[in-house]
């Protein structure tokens, strides 16, 4: 079983809609959790951090449900330029630990 | 920017030939990691370097090894290249003290005909 388990979709939206991107992680040791973007063949790029009592950052949202061990990311108002791949991401143990992707989520936003 | 530079940008090699691919990291990265990219799929984990020496190794052969050098700078070589080994392959550092926040290079496209 692998570590991260994503659907790769391709999620395929209008401008201005909702999208929710779900990921399973098998670890219960896992302590991070994060959400990357990357853009077609470039490296990784940070969205959000993603903690116990969810977060949100402009359109968006992350959830974190650790019993189920269970991540989410909504993005709202979707806009042509949140185009890319969406990697869903857990870290174990210590802050020098290894990071375990997802395979990703494929968004295509189109006009 | 990152500030972390990857050379070269694209490569192209044969099956059993050696790869060397370099990476340069901002002063003060101590940790240096590195992640084989296949097409379709999330980055893997080949190996992390702290201050010079390997602290922490994914499912990779041997014939996977690197070096981390006090300029911050590191290595990824690759020896009896197999067609497999056809990826994209990132580093990534980050600073003593907020090892949270990894900075990725733009990454290494190899192809292994």
């Amino acid at each position: 079983r692998k570590e991260v388990e994503q659907d790769p979709g391709p999620f395929n939206v209008p401008e201005g809609a909702t999208v929710a991107f779900n990921c399973t992680y098998s670890n219960s040791a896992s302590q991070s959790f994060f959400w990357y973007r990357q853009d077609c063949r470039k490296e990784p790029k940070l969205l959000m951090s993603v903690y116990s009592s969810g977060n949100e950052d402009g359109r968006f949202t992350a959830q974190l449900n650790r019993a189920s061990q269970y991540i989410s990311l909504l993005i709202r108002d979707s806009k042509l330029s949140d185009s890319a791949t969406y990697l869903c991401v857990v870290r174990r143990g210590s802050t020098l630990g290894r990071l375990y992707f997802g395979r990703g989520t494929q968004l295509t936003v189109w006009p | 920017e990152t500030g972390v530079t990857q050379s070269p940008t694209h490569l192209i090699k044969t099956r059993g030939q050696q790869v060397t691919l370099r990476c340069s990291s901002q002063s003060g990265h101590n940790t240096v990691s590195w992640y084989q990219q296949a097409l379709g799929q999330g980055p893997q984990f080949i190996f992390q370097y702290y201050r010079e020496e390997e602290n922490g190794r994914g499912n990779f052969p041997p014939r996977f090894s690197g070096l981390q050098f006090p300029n911050y700078s590191s290595e990824l070589n690759v020896n009896a290249l197999e067609l497999d080994d056809s990826a994209l392959y990132l580093c990534a550092s980050s600073l003593e003290g907020d090892k949270e926040k990894l900075f990725f290079g733009s990454g290494t496209q190899l192809s292994v005909l």
